[in-house]
């Protein structure tokens, strides 16, 4: 299995802006996914995305993928406070488990 | 119902006793996780049941030991714990494909070692 690594490590702004937040990755991937975590909570599946797509949304949640790069961003538009938590990005190989990286701390500001 | 749960929430224990934590679910998931994740850091796999069977340990110590009585229920149980053990301990389910696995997680047990 591979970890993916994201970047920011931690990202604040103010409710309303737009949050983005990088993963990239080092080998070929079948997907990739990404989760959200709320402190000390469990972590909460967001978005999946296949090797084969590079762009996916679901609300004010838009993921795209470049896999000549290696490499996927999160965008969370039209942040709400309620939006602050860690994200975790999980690249997935063909019958591998998955694995997290650092994450990104996004903290939203009333 | 799309719950993991998990129980009980937090759990204190000394050096010496012995503990169990509990995972339940009810989606027919037949790939069930453990996880730990210390503070600030990512989840850590630990085991990975697959239909009822363990099908990954990453190389964990012995003082943890898993269990999966049927397909709905995972427990660890825990003995001997060092302090260093202390961490939010996950529990995830999936459906066992080679791909595109998406896990639904528990809230966790807070685990304290004194």
């Amino acid at each position: 299995s591979q970890q993916g690594e994201e970047d920011p490590q931690a990202l604040s702004i103010q409710e309303g802006e737009n949050a983005t937040m990088n993963c990239s990755y080092k080998t070929s991937i079948n997907n990739l996914q990404w989760y959200r975590q709320n402190s000390g909570r469990g972590l909460v599946h967001l978005i999946l995305i296949r090797s084969n797509e590079r762009e996916k949304h679901s609300g004010r949640l838009r993921v795209t993928l470049d896999t000549s790069k290696k490499s996927s961003s999160l965008l969370i538009t039209a942040s709400r406070a309620a939006d602050t938590a860690s994200y975790f990005c999980g690249p997935q190989t063909s019958g591998s488990r998955l694995t997290f990286g650092e994450g990104t701390q996004l903290t939203v500001n009333p | 119902d799309t719950e993991v749960t998990q129980t009980p929430k937090h759990l204190v224990m000394g050096m010496t006793n012995k503990k169990s934590l509990k995972c339940e679910q009810h989606m027919g998931h037949r790939a069930m996780y453990w996880y730990k994740q210390k503070a600030k850091k990512p989840p850590e796999l630990m085991f990975v049941y697959s239909y009822e069977k363990l099908s990954i340990n990453e190389s964990v110590p012995s003082r943890f030991s898993p269990e999966c009585p049927n397909s709905s229920l995972l427990n660890l149980h825990l003995h001997a714990l060092q302090p260093e053990d202390s961490a939010l301990y996950l529990c995830a389910s999936s459906q066992p494909r080679r791909t595109n696995e998406k896990l639904f997680f528990g809230s966790g047990t807070q685990l304290s070692v004194l």
